[in-house]
Order: C-alpha cells, then structure tokens, then sequence
C-alpha cells in the first residue's frame, strides 16, 4: 500500500491559516494526492486532489513539493466547522481498484 | 442530484446472524466501494464495484460479500456475523473522469452504524 506520514494531531485558531503537511516519499509517477476529511459522526468528505501541480478550490489549496515526495494542505481561514480528521492519500490502481486506502490522519482542533 | 444514501442507519444483529446492508449511489456514479470504519479508526477498504464487477478486494474475509446492480446501487452482505464487525460501514461512488478512476473525488454516505451483541 502506498504509505502517507501525517501528524497525529494539531491546533490552530479561528481565522488562521492552517497547513497540514503530509510525508509521501514511495510516491510513484502515477499517484494521486487526495485530500479527505472526516467531521465527527460524519461519513469522510472530499477536499482536494492533485498530482504535480499545485490546486485550489472553494475549501483549499493544495501544495506539492517539486519531487512529489510531501504535500500540504492549506485551509487559508480556519473555523470552528474545520475542526476533523484529515486524512492525505495516494490513489493508485492495485489490487485494491482504485479505491482510498486511509491512513490514521491528522486530528485538527479549531479553539475560538 | 441526489448524494449516496445507505439504509439502514443503525442496526443491531446477534452473532453467527447475517446482514444486508445498501447504499444508493450518487447520480450518475458507476463505482462503488464500501469501508468499514471502526470507533477510533481510520476507514477500512472492504471492496469495490465497477460496472456491477468487483474491481478490487481489501484484507477481508468472504463472508464478507457484495453486490452491484444495474442502477449501480450496491449492497453489502455480512454472514456469521462476529463481534469484531461492529462498526460504521460507509459506502463511497465515484465515476471515471476521462479514463480513470484515479482524477476524480468519492462522494461518501453518512454510513450504517453495525452493533453485534
């Protein structure tokens, strides 16, 4: 399975900017970087997706270092609505489909 | 557009009963995979469907079962049901973009909260 290394844990405040990083260094040429969230009693949500450039839409941005080795997702304003775990994922076809293989995540805490 | 739906929302089974639980996938997706989330977990790949084929099988065993059908809604069976397979089982579709799976999001349902006593 492709392997992602995030964080257990982080904090940030209302209304700051927040960036997650995540550590990919089996990366291969064809793998997506997937975002996902998941907010509690809540099935996960989809954040962002990309594979070499950098991506932004209405909920992130998503940065990708030059070697594809890590990435970061950014929550440009964070609020009380992003406290969740995030979870970075390499989607490749194998065995498994295509399907997301998740890891343990991020835990974010938002304090107001 | 409709979101993915799974029924039902929460059940209780015995051990060694059986289950079927359903998901209705999302307007237009062809691809469902279903996950099984334990309490403090991250979620657990069971399987995926494609075009009412399994496409991809994660490190459960084959009483674990599936379904796809031709409106691409899906079900997942559970036989001999354990202790341990109490969970959240979530449902998740998605389509191709262009050719592949890999470029596109997967859309979750709120899930099927399993109890076995």
């Amino acid at each position: 399975d492709a392997k992602t290394t995030q964080p257990n844990s982080m904090e940030s405040n209302e209304e700051e900017p927040v960036h997650l990083p995540c550590n990919h260094s089996t990366i291969s040429g064809t793998d997506y970087i997937h975002w996902y969230r998941q907010l509690p009693s809540q099935g996960p949500e989809y954040v962002i997706h990309g594979l070499t450039s950098n991506v932004n839409n209405r909920m992130a941005s998503l940065a990708i270092a030059e070697d594809r080795k890590s990435s970061t997702l950014i929550l440009h304003r964070a609020t009380l609505r992003d406290a969740a775990v995030y979870y970075c994922i390499l989607k490749r076809s194998n065995q498994a489909g295509t399907a997301l293989i998740f890891g343990k995540g991020t835990t974010l805490s938002v304090s107001s | 557009e409709t979101g993915v739906t799974q029924s039902p929302t929460h059940l209780i089974k015995t051990r060694g009963q059986q289950v079927t639980l359903r998901c209705s996938s999302q307007s237009g997706h062809n691809t469902v995979s279903w996950y099984q989330q334990a309490l403090g977990q991250g979620p657990q790949f069971i399987f995926q469907y494609y075009r009412e084929e399994e496409n991809g099988r994660g490190n459960f065993p084959p009483r674990f079962s599936g379904l796809q059908f031709p409106n691409y809604s899906s079900e997942l069976n559970v036989n001999a049901l354990e202790l341990d397979d109490s969970a959240l089982y979530l449902c998740a579709s998605s389509t191709p973009r262009g050719s592949t799976l890999l470029n596109t999001e997967a859309f979750f349902g709120q899930g099927t909260r399993l109890t076995v006593v």
